[in-house]
């Protein structure tokens, strides 16, 4: 069974830094490219940021909103899947979601998600 | 960007009524789109990909169609479970962009 398991959240101030993680099993993590979705409450979803996998030398992008003070990062042998946040603002207050993304036509699009982890961006 | 525009926001139907979600995309996308199901409290659960084809384990009454601009998910026969939100999102390009999602109601 595929597993996809957040954690890291919490409260923080703003201008602060925080670290979540995403443990993953039941596939073969190290094939697939990782992404972070986020969700501010009561919101649509709003992807964060992608790290391909090891055939595309763990490269990565990262939405606008966040280029420059979100870092993804990955551990293949832990099967491991990391965001990187520092300079947080309000705005990024959220539940982020890790999701798994796969390829069958050529295209990667998302297959398996996890819970999510709450991140509160407050004074 | 690609933006996504999903409609209804929101529906409110009878159990084994047929649902119709549409989302159209700003630009043309070909069939780069897919469909979540996110249920309260949930994360998101894939159920079709290439705009028309089925995640594994995805009941046949899920279906998706279109191509470039316009797309639609139908629920063949709406049940309490399907209760949920619906959001779409384009993997065409990056920024990869979700539409604003349909929250679907039993009536």
């Amino acid at each position: 069974e595929v597993q996809l398991v957040e954690s890291g959240g919490g409260l923080v101030q703003p201008g602060g830094c925080l670290r979540l993680s995403c443990a993953a099993s039941g596939f073969a993590f190290s094939d697939y490219h990782m992404d972070w979705v986020r969700q501010a409450p009561g919101k649509g979803l709003e992807w964060v940021g992608r790290i391909r996998n090891k055939g595309r030398s763990h490269t990565t992008e990262y939405a606008a909103s966040v280029k420059d003070r979100f870092i993804i990062s990955r551990d293949d042998s832990k099967n491991a899947l990391y965001l990187q946040m520092s300079s947080l603002r309000t705005e990024d207050t959220a539940m982020y979601f890790c999701a798994s993304a796969m390829d069958r036509s050529g295209n990667w699009f998302f297959d398996h998600w996890g819970q999510g982890t709450l991140v509160t961006v407050s004074a | 960007d690609i933006q996504m525009t999903q409609s209804p926001s929101s529906l409110s139907a009878s159990v084994g009524d047929r649902v119709t979600i549409t989302c159209r995309a700003s630009q043309g996308i070909r069939n780069s789109l897919a469909w979540f199901q996110q249920k309260p409290g949930k994360g998101p659960k894939s159920l079709i990909y290439d705009a028309s084809t089925l995640q594994r384990g995805v009941p046949s009454k899920f279906s998706g169609s279109g191509s470039g601009t316009d797309f639609t998910l139908t629920i063949s026969s709406l049940q309490p479970e399907d209760i949920a939100t619906y959001h779409c999102q384009q993997y065409e390009s990056y920024p990869l962009t979700f539409g604003g999602g349909t929250k679907v109601e039993i009536k």
